[in-house]
């Protein structure tokens, strides 16, 4: 299967404790992009990757926040200290865009948060 | 700042009934509306949308788009359970970059 991957996919943890999460996208994808749900509402953009270069982030994401792509393929976000609040689902995507040319986001399963 | 709205929040329907999901957008320099649906997990992809007027149809799903009053709607007919579920709009602007997702209308479909 050559979709969009996620690790893990459920996390628990205390208040205060960093954690990380991986996302895979598709190969021959150059755009990675997270988002962060929470219930009864739509992803909220947190964030972006053309190959390694992070292009945009949002003003959602505080300085606990921090997201990668070294070799512009995986990434990782990197919450620390996290707060209660902090608990949604975390939803990665990839695409291929290439000039004009754009091509939809595909979603990975998401890793589900849980700050207690 | 970007905001997509949709309507109505959540629909109950029977199965063999049509429904239509609105969505209105505003996007800086948009450039894309998407519909998705998500049952439990992540969106699956439905349709792009990047001119007016022209309908897109998968099956019982079509979608439509008049970038002039900024909005989209997705038709489903002849509705059946498995069709329950979030659908969600999402708008993209400059370069592909950022979607703006409204907050979903959730659809039960009842037997």
């Amino acid at each position: 299967d050559t979709g969009v991957s996620q690790n893990p996919r459920h996390k628990i943890t205390k208040r205060g404790q960093n954690v990380t999460f991986r996302c895979d996208p598709i190969s021959e994808h150059n755009r990675l992009y997270w988002y962060r749900q929470t219930l009864g509402q739509g992803p909220e953009f947190l964030t972006y990757f053309q190959n390694e270069a992070q292009l945009e982030k949002s003003r959602l994401l505080s300085d606990r926040f921090s997201a990668e792509r070294p070799k512009g393929s995986f990434s990782t976000l990197e919450i620390q200290r996290t707060e209660q609040g902090d608990s949604a689902m975390y939803l990665c995507a990839s695409s291929w865009t290439s000039g004009r040319y754009q091509e939809t986001q595909y979603f990975g399963p998401g890793t589900r948060l849980l700050v207690l | 700042e970007d905001k997509v709205v949709q309507s109505p929040l959540s629909l109950v329907v029977h199965e063999g009934d049509t429904v239509t999901l609105n969505c209105s957008y505003e996007v800086t320099n948009f450039r894309s509306l998407l519909w998705y649906k998500q049952e439990k997990k992540a969106p699956t992809f439905l349709f792009m949308l990047t001119s007016s007027g022209i309908e897109k149809k998968s099956g019982r799903l079509s979608s439509i788009l008049d970038k002039k009053e900024l909005f989209s709607i997705l038709n489903i007919t002849a509705t059946q359970t498995g069709d329950s579920a979030v659908y969600l709009c999402a708008a993209r602007g400059t370069n592909a970059g950022k979607s703006t997702f409204g907050d979903g209308t959730t659809l039960t479909v009842k037997p």
